[in-house]
């Protein structure tokens, strides 16, 4: 299985500053035939189900603040949001769907500081 | 817009079957993979299980092969998880969640399946 593996747990960050959460994968979700990394991002606020943010490691759904953004290739990648804003917190979990099981990182609560 | 809309959740003693339902109230059900994912109180996500398009294709997360079943209707837009030998630890919410393909695009509000004597 692919274990996905995100940094820190928690996270504070003051209003307008950058937030970064890292995700590592036990294993390349890379896929060579289609050139693509099986990476999503999601966020869960409080009460809610989750939100789609970012797929295919770093394009953003339609919708979805341009300060958000995905990076990364292969078992490393980082979700930054550039200037953070009252309304980005939430937990956020990364996600690969290269393999079944399909598997979530831990989690990471980002609050602001 | 898809909207999905979760029923069938409750208190079940261990060792009970319970069966959710997922209605589609959108227009691209049969177009899409359709999941279950589960979270327990307080606790990260979990993948339950998937199955394709057309139902011809399943996959489940190993704690609960030969337990769950995942199954879909598509004249009637549903997706059902029939639960057997239900665990303490299976309690969970349990979302009903679609995508074009394995990306879990659109989820629903979920609903609470709490196994306790």
């Amino acid at each position: 299985d692919f274990v996905m593996t995100q940094s820190p747990d928690s996270l504070a960050v003051s209003l307008g500053e950058r937030a970064t959460i890292n995700c590592k994968s036990s294993q390349s979700v890379f896929s060579t035939s289609s050139n693509k990394n099986f990476l999503a991002w999601y966020q869960q606020k409080s009460g809610q189900p989750p939100k789609l943010l970012i797929t295919w490691a770093s394009t953003r759904e339609s919708g979805v603040p341009d300060r958000f953004s995905g990076s990364g290739s292969g078992t490393d990648f980082t979700l930054t949001i550039s200037s953070l804003q009252a309304e980005d917190v939430a937990v956020y979990y990364c996600n690969q769907y290269h393999s079944s099981p399909i598997t979530f990182g831990q989690g990471t609560r980002l609050e602001i500081k | 817009e898809v909207q999905l809309v979760e029923s069938g959740g409750g208190l079940v003693q261990p060792g009970g079957s319970l069966r959710l339902s997922c209605a589609d109230s959108g227009f691209t059900f049969s177009s899409n993979w359709m999941n279950w994912v589960r979270q327990a109180p307080g606790k990260g996500l979990e993948w339950v299980a998937n199955i394709k398009k057309d139902g011809s294709e399943q996959h489940y997360v190993d704690s609960v092969k030969g337990r769950f079943t995942i199954s879909r209707d598509n004249a009637k837009k549903s997706l059902y998880l029939q639960m057997h030998s239900l665990r303490v630890e299976d309690t969970a919410v349990y979302y009903c969640a679609s995508g074009s393909g394995w990306i879990i695009e659109n989820w629903g509000q979920g609903t609470l399946v709490t196994v306790s004597s």
